[in-house]
Parts: C-alpha cells; structure tokens; sequence
C-alpha cells in the first residue's frame, strides 16, 4: 500500500513559466515532507522541506505548500529553468526507534523544462 | 569535503555469487540508510542503522544483510537469495536527531549477469 503517492509521472513546462508537483499521502503520523530531486544515475539532492505545523515554506524559486487536511503537498518552481529538468521525488518522515525517522518516498516525477 | 561515498560506481556479478557494495561517510552522522531504486519506482528502504553495532530492517530485506562495525562504514551485502539484485542501490545518512534531511551518495549500480 502506497502511503506516499506522486499520481502524475511526468510533467512538462515552458522555460520560464510555473513547474507545480503535487503530492499525496495517507499515513497521518508523517510530521515532515521533503522533495528531493534527482538526475539519472546520480543520487537524489535535498531540495526544500516542510513541518505539518506549517503551511508553506520557500527558498528562492521553490515554495511547498502543505494541506494537512486534504493529505496534500506541493512544490512550486517559478521561474521554472531548463537546468530544473529532472526526476523529484516527495519524501514524508515519520518517527522511528529512538530520535531518529524514516522516510518513504513517492515514484517521482519527471519534469522537463523546454527552452 | 565532506560527504558520502559509495563504490564503485557500477558493479556486474554472476548469479549466485554475493556482493558486498561500499558506504563511506565523514559526516559524522550517527543515522545511516541504504536504499533500491528500479524504474519507474521510488526509492524502497533495505536497512537502517542509528548507531554503531546496532540495524534495523527496512521495507524489502530479504536478501540484503548489513553491519555497521564503524561509525562511518555501513556496507550492504547482496546474497544469492535476492531474487531481483539488479538495480541502483542509494546510500544515505542523517546527522542530528531530530532532523529529518538525508543526505545520498552518489549510487551503485549493481547489474547481476
């Protein structure tokens, strides 16, 4: 059973106009989402991050949006750049042995950014 | 520089034979992960260990073994008995309790002929 769901495999933009990836997820013990983004045979890079006890957060071009209630996040790229293209994967945490966590990630998805 | 290594980059063994792959890290982070990733899939957690002498399963194994001798060190063993060991294998580690980023290296591509 998914708990971390990225519905949308791929999406594709304009240079310069919004890149919007969403992300949905069932387990309500996840208390902190994080998107990763990753180019092919590389390993994924921390990109921006969430706490459930806020709505929003942004760094530069890229803000997350948290809806608790509807289980739902979403990174927004603006201005997207053809340097942007990749695979970016939604990550949630939840609390493990100790004060340590665990994250489970969606399938990812492919965004491409045309020039 | 510090970061998180992983050896070698690609790797082809024989069916039936184990495969040990390597992760270094100088991060000094207690918290270290080992992940698969196959297409179209995300990445699927194998092990996990927070400390020193001390892993915990992750999601999928079966198959896989770990040790974790050194708090740097924290190789991943491939034994016959995966039925599908081919594919990209991540690893990752954590730093300060509490927080929640990973940081990857850079892959191992494991293709088992």
């Amino acid at each position: 059973d998914q708990q971390v769901k990225q519905n949308s495999p791929s999406l594709s933009v304009q240079e310069g106009r919004i890149s919007i990836l969403n992300c949905d997820y069932t387990n309500s013990m996840f208390d902190y989402f994080l998107w990763y983004k990753k180019y092919p045979a590389e390993g994924p890079t921390f990109l921006i991050s969430i706490s459930s006890i806020k709505d929003k957060n942004e760094d530069g071009r890229f803000t997350v949006f948290l809806n608790k209630s509807a289980k739902h996040l979403s990174l927004h790229i603006v201005p997207s750049q053809p340097g942007d293209s990749a695979v970016y994967f939604c990550a949630a945490s939840a609390r493990v042995r100790g004060s340590n966590y665990k994250l489970t990630f969606g399938k990812g998805t492919l965004l491409t950014v045309n020039p | 520089d510090g970061g998180i290594t992983q050896s070698p980059k690609y790797l082809f063994r024989k069916e039936g034979q184990n495969v040990t792959l390597s992760c270094e890290q100088n991060l000094n982070h207690d918290a270290m992960y080992w992940y698969r990733q196959d297409p179209g899939q995300g990445l699927r957690l194998i092990y996990y260990s927070q400390i020193v002498n001390d892993f915990q399963k992750g999601d999928i194994a079966e198959g896989y073994s770990v040790s974790r001798e050194k708090k740097e060190s924290f190789p991943l063993t491939v034994t016959s008995a995966q039925k599908n060991p081919t594919a990209f294998y991540l690893c990752a580690s954590q730093g300060l309790a509490g927080v929640n980023e990973q940081f990857f290296g850079p892959g191992t591509r494991l293709t088992v002929l």
